[in-house]
């Protein structure tokens, strides 16, 4: 059975880092990309980036580039979303998605990381 | 970057409508769309791709059409499990995107 399980709910500080997990289980981890979605509350789905772990290559949408840093770990199966310097308005669930390339759709879906971000 | 956008954003219906939600693309996109259903606290599903495939385990009262730029989601008699929001996606880029989604709510 394929899972994405990813870690759990943080509350942190404005000026932290923060990096939250999405481990893969029951596929090939290289064979699909992963990608990480941000759901304010209340509110939609929002793009932020994929990589692919068979080489690590990564792109942004430009609303996120530079502020968040997307990775993988092969050896693990688990891909990362990294901050380091978090925001107040980067409090939202984060959902890790894997599709099996560019033309492919979000086939499975991790249960959503929230992060709240309050001084 | 290619943009979508949905309409209605909210939809009021009742248990045996007929439910239309709309998806149009900034440029065209080919058939590279996928919808999804999302209920509170849960991750999003995906229900169709390519425009109007059906992914497995689906209900076949769920269906898609369009090409291009306009596209659209129908549920021909809606079930109470479908009260839920529903959102469009592009994979036609490398970059992908979202709508900005419907809710489908008791009327």
């Amino acid at each position: 059975e394929v899972q994405l399980v990813q870690s759990g709910a943080e509350v942190k500080k404005p000026g932290e880092s923060l990096r939250i997990s999405c481990k893969a289980s029951g596929y090939n981890f290289v064979t699909y990309w992963i990608s990480w979605v941000r759901q304010k509350p209340g509110k939609g789905l929002e793009w932020m980036g994929r990589i692919d772990p068979s080489d690590s290559f990564s792109d942004y949408s430009p609303s996120f580039e530079g502020h968040v840093t997307i990775s993988a770990d092969k050896s693990t199966g688990t891909a990362h979303l990294q901050w380091s310097r978090l925001q107040a308005s980067d409090t939202a669930i984060y959902y890790c998605a894997r599709a099996y390339s560019s033309r492919y759709p979000f086939d499975s879906w991790g249960q959503g990381t929230l992060v709240t971000v309050s001084s | 970057d290619t943009q979508m956008t949905q309409a209605p954003s909210t939809l009021s219906a009742s248990v045996g409508d007929r439910v239309i939600i709309t998806c149009r693309a900034s440029q065209s996109i080919g058939s590279w769309l996928a919808w999804y259903q999302q209920k509170p606290g849960k991750a999003p599903k995906l229900l169709i791709y390519e425009a109007s495939t059906l992914e497995n385990g689906v209900p076949s009262r769920f269906s898609g059409s369009g090409s291009g730029t306009e596209f659209t989601l129908t549920i021909s008699s809606l079930q109470p499990d479908d009260f839920a929001s529903y959102y469009c996606q592009q994979y036609n880029s490398h970059q992908a995107a979202f709508g900005q989604g419907t809710k489908v709510e008791v009327k």
